[in-house]
């Protein structure tokens, strides 16, 4: 089974509210990752946040952590038809960065903001 | 900003031939990985690089695929003998260990058809 799985799979909004995406994962973690990803392209880093910390914001984003539960979620703020997008969290496992370490995505939510 | 840019952006090919995905990782980043989206399914990791050599790869990763830093810049995947099943968005990334976290750049992906 994956290490990341966001939930819902699919969420559709109105311009100006709140979408909220969650996320969990199996296994102990050095940090968690947010990133975009627009219809066809490649993915955008949107925002870290380490294992030692619960929360952390950036512009209209907002990560949370619990460890506990092994789970994440990500919230947009005032959401825009531009955020329309699918949205994956990623999981680092390693705590040394001796080779390379990958990151293990989610299955994605789907986020549409009518306009 | 830099970027890493992937060639060709879209790939026809049939089944049983070779296919060469390129890749040109962000300059100064050690680290480099393939990744690959069936469309409308979770980002799968194929392989890490780092200092000339395969670093990690997955289940998915067998004999067929290859990877190789020919030269200082480039970074290639070689699909041998394809099948229906390789069909899928191939997304390169590079990274560098910064402040103790790997986060990743991606390019904008190579779709590869087989037919």
């Amino acid at each position: 089974s994956q290490q990341g799985e966001e939930d819902p799979q699919a969420l559709s909004i109105q311009e100006g509210e709140n979408a909220t995406m969650n996320c969990s994962y199996k296994t102990s973690i050095n940090n968690l990752q947010w990133y975009r990803q627009n219809s066809g392209r490649g993915l955008v880093h949107l925002i870290l946040i380490r294992s030692n910390e619960r929360e952390k914001h950036s512009g209209r984003l907002r990560v949370t952590l619990d460890t506990s539960k092994k789970s994440s979620s990500l919230l947009i703020t005032a959401s825009r038809a531009a955020d329309t997008a699918s949205y994956f969290c990623a999981t680092d496992l390693d705590w040394f960065m001796e080779y390379g370490n990958k990151l293990v995505f989610g299955a994605g939510t789907i986020l549409r903001v009518k306009s | 900003e830099p970027e890493v840019t992937q060639t060709p952006s879209h790939q026809v090919t049939q089944m049983g031939q070779e296919v060469i995905l390129r890749c040109v990782p962000i300059s100064n980043h050690l680290y480099f990985y393939w990744y690959r989206q069936i469309l409308g399914q979770k980002v799968e990791f194929l392989v890490s690089f780092y200092n000339n050599e395969i670093s990690e790869k997955s289940e998915i990763f067998d004999d067929q695929f290859s990877v190789e830093r020919p030269d200082g810049s480039n970074f290639t995947l070689k699909i041998r003998s394809t099948k229906l099943e390789d069909s899928a968005m191939y997304f390169c990334a590079s990274s560098e260990f910064r402040s103790g976290a790997n986060v990743l750049t991606f390019g904008a992906g190579s779709r590869l058809t087989v037919l």
